[in-house]
């Protein structure tokens, strides 16, 4: 089945220590999103690429950075995390229709844990 | 800016009881409107959407109708069962500001008992 696959589900890290968490999609969708969503909120997007284009939201910390080498695979780096970036991460595609309904396929998510 | 409005929870609910949770929008232009469900440990699926005005979105007994008179997408299912506990999200996307983002409520945790 196509889909997207998020690893780790879940991940242990210390305080400032770098964390990469990584998305896969068998959907060939041109839109690639990472949201992070903390305990009972709703999902903040935090940037997207558009193909290669990297959209990057006005209040996303510098500490996050993401990468996409190919269609495929998409990235979320954090360089120094700290304990208020505990969270799950969601990756999520979609293709972009223009004048239609841009509807997101979700991965099962990354729980990032910080000591 | 655009934004979601979304009945707060926690919900908690008797087998077979009616369900409802509202969900009021603004937005810039003309939304696209959806719900998801994010059950226990997994990401979130796309539940239904509706895209243009009087449009009823409806999956697995759930419906909601897109009100723009009222700037509503109010969820409703007759029956709910057991296997509906998860939590619920409102959301648009508005192409006027660009369609590549989703704007969400705040989510709404639904607990159905036998």
């Amino acid at each position: 089945d196509a889909m997207v696959i998020q690893n780790p589900r879940y991940q242990v890290t210390q305080f400032g220590k770098p964390v990469t968490l990584s998305c896969s999609q068998t959907l060939n969708h041109n839109v690639m999103y990472w949201y992070q969503q903390k305990s009972s909120q709703a999902p903040k997007l935090l940037f997207h690429y558009y193909d290669k284009d990297f959209n990057n939201e006005a209040d996303t910390p510098d500490n996050f950075q993401s990468r996409r080498p190919n269609t495929s695979f998409c990235f979320l780096d954090i360089r120094s995390p700290g304990l208020g970036d505990a969270a799950m991460y969601l990756c999520a595609t979609s293709r972009d229709v223009t004048g239609g309904a841009n509807v997101l396929t979700f991965g099962a998510g990354s729980r990032l844990t910080v000591l | 800016g655009d934004s979601v409005t979304q009945m707060e929870g926690p919900v908690t609910l008797s087998e077979e009881a009616f369900l409802t949770i509202n969900c009021t929008y603004t937005a810039t232009g003309y939304p696209s409107l959806f719900w998801y469900v994010q059950y226990p440990g997994e990401g979130l699926q796309l539940l239904l959407k509706a895209t243009k005005a009087d449009d009823k979105g409806s999956n697995k007994g759930f419906e909601a109708t897109y009100r723009k008179e009222t700037t509503s997408f109010h969820l409703e299912k007759g029956s709910v069962q057991v296997s509906d506990s998860a939590v619920y999200f409102c959301a648009l996307s508005d192409r006027a500001t660009g369609a590549n983002n989703l704007f969400f409520g705040t989510g709404t945790r639904l607990t159905v008992i036998p």
